[in-house]
């Protein structure tokens, strides 16, 4: 157990619709991550999170969006939904912003129909 | 722009087989180096974590090591339970902290 949580674990919805997912870091880290991983792409970093600021934005869709709140857990909103966006979801956390490892959390499964 | 290409796509072992799993990488200015490992539908365990070149660390039958342009994984004598996909990734020294993965190494132990 990595320490980080994800929820929920799996999500099927229709195209067109929005939703959030949920992710609670390690006690203590103030870095949350989120990437994506496909079949086809492998693990896709979408945006960072620093105690609450934006800090890096990847390859991150408009119709996506992401924050962090006061205690430190963080959402991923994607809206508009399409086929293309089935996939699975990460987060990962880390102490701070320099030479620390990331750990990740078990993900949760996005279904679009 | 920071990339890295593993090798080989797929390896099959027999129990006990050693082998080593390769990462070359391109980045400016790296940061550090990290393994994971991933199993079906599960979220990448971290492994390790290589700094500068020269670098090894341990961890039970894996060993990873690191050069200027590449890491590799050592495998030794490895049982089925290590079958996984073994995934490596790069943090460059400047800019955003994200990690840049490779496609992975999807590695199969037979008993």
């Amino acid at each position: 157990d990595s320490g980080v949580t994800q929820t929920p674990k799996h999500l099927i919805t229709a195209t067109g619709q929005r939703v959030t997912l949920r992710c609670s870091p390690r006690s203590g880290d103030l870095s949350v991550y989120w990437y994506q991983q496909s079949l086809d792409q492998g693990l896709q970093f979408l945006i960072q999170y620093y105690n609450g600021e934006e800090r890096a934005k990847g390859n991150i869709l408009e119709r996506f969006s992401a924050q962090q709140f006061p205690d430190l857990h963080s959402e991923l909103n994607l809206s508009s939904l399409e086929l293309g966006d089935s996939a699975l979801y990460f987060c990962a956390s880390s102490v701070g912003t320099g030479r620390t490892e990331a750990f990740f959390g078990q993900g949760t499964r996005l279904t679009v129909v | 722009e920071d990339q890295v290409t593993q090798s080989p796509e797929a390896l099959r072992l027999q129990e006990g087989e050693s082998s080593s799993l390769n990462c070359s990488y391109t980045v400016s200015g790296l940061r550090g180096l990290f393994w994971y490992r991933q199993d079906p539908g599960k979220g990448p365990e971290f492994l390790f974590t290589l700094y500068s070149a020269g670098e090894e660390k341990e961890k039970e039958r894996l060993k990873a090591t690191l050069t200027k342009k590449e890491s590799f994984l050592h495998i030794t004598a490895p049982k089925p339970e290590d079958s996984a996909t073994y995934l490596c990734a790069v943090q460059a020294a400047q800019g955003a902290q994200k990690l840049v993965f490779g496609q992975g190494t999807r590695l199969t132990i037979n008993p």
